[in-house]
C-alpha cells in the first residue's frame, strides 16, 4: 500500500536557525498537504500543493512539491519558539478519492 | 458549528467493553474522516465518508471497529470488545469537498484498562 515517509524524525535547532523536513511517497501523488500539530494539540492545516514543481510561501515557511510529485519539503527560515511542534505531510494518490495518508511526522524543538 | 466537535474528550473503559465515539463535523462539509494517533506517533487512517458514497473502510484494523454517518452529518465510531491496544487518541476531521484541507477536532483520548 501507499507509504509516506518523513525525515528527519526529530530535529532540535537553536532559535534563529533554519529547519527543513522532507516527505517521500512510494507512489505518485495527486496532491500533498502539510499540517502542524502543537504538543497536546490536534493537527492544523497549513497548505495544499497540487502542481508538479509547485512552490508556495507563507511568511517564513516555504513549501515545495517535487517535479515527479513523489516528494515534498517544508522549510522554515529563522525558526522561532512558536514553531515547536510536529509537522506532517499528507498525500493523496491519483486513484484515491481524496483519502490522505499521513507521513510519519517530524518533531521540531526550538531551543531559545 | 464553528469547528469539528468530538465527544467525549476522554474515555476510560474496561477491556472487553464497547465504546462509541462521536464526531460533529462543520456544517456543510461533505467529507468526514476518522484517524487514530497513538502516543508520539503519526496518524493512522481508519475510515472516510464522502457525501452519499459508500464509505472507504480500508483502514479499519479489525471487524471490532465500525462507523456510520447519519444524514450526512454526525458520525459515530464504535469499537466493540475493546482491547488495550485500542488505547489512542481518535481524531475526526471534516473537509468541505474532500479536495481541500481538513479541519480536525480535538480528539477523544481512549484508555482501555
Amino acid at each position: 500500500g501507499q507509504q509516506v515517509m518523513q525525515i528527519p524524525q526529530y530535529q532540535h535547532v537553536q532559535e534563529g536557525e533554519d529547519f527543513t523536513t522532507y516527505c517521500n511517497s512510494s507512489t505518485t501523488l495527486s496532491n500533498i498537504q502539510w499540517y502542524k500539530q502543537r504538543p497536546g494539540g490536534h493537527p492544523v492545516f497549513l497548505i495544499q500543493l497540487v502542481k508538479s514543481g509547485e512552490v508556495k510561501k507563507q511568511k517564513r515557511l516555504t513549501f515545495q512539491f517535487g517535479e515527479a510529485k513523489k516528494n515534498s519539503s517544508l522549510h522554515i527560515t529563522a525558526t522561532q519558539t512558536t514553531d515547536v511542534g510536529t509537522y506532517f505531510c499528507a498525500g493523496s494518490t491519483p486513484e484515491g478519492t481524496y483519502k490522505y495518508i499521513f507521513g510519519t511526522g517530524t518533531r521540531l524543538k526550538v531551543l531559545a | 458549528g464553528a469547528g469539528v466537535s468530538q465527544s467525549p474528550s476522554n474515555k476510560v473503559t474496561e477491556k472487553g467493553k464497547d465504546v462509541e465515539l462521536r464526531c460533529d463535523p462543520i456544517s456543510g462539509h461533505t467529507a468526514l474522516y476518522w484517524y487514530r494517533q497513538s502516543l508520539g506517533q503519526g496518524l493512522e487512517f481508519l475510515i472516510y465518508f464522502q457525501g452519499n458514497s459508500a464509505p472507504d473502510k480500508s483502514g479499519l484494523p479489525s471487524d471490532r471497529f465500525s462507523a456510520e454517518r447519519t444524514g450526512g452529518s454526525v458520525s459515530t465510531l464504535t469499537i466493540q470488545r475493546t482491547q488495550q491496544e485500542d488505547s489512542a487518541v481518535y481524531l475526526c476531521a471534516s473537509s468541505f469537498t474532500g479536495r481541500d484541507g481538513y479541519t480536525f477536532g480535538s480528539g477523544t483520548r481512549l484508555t482501555v484498562v
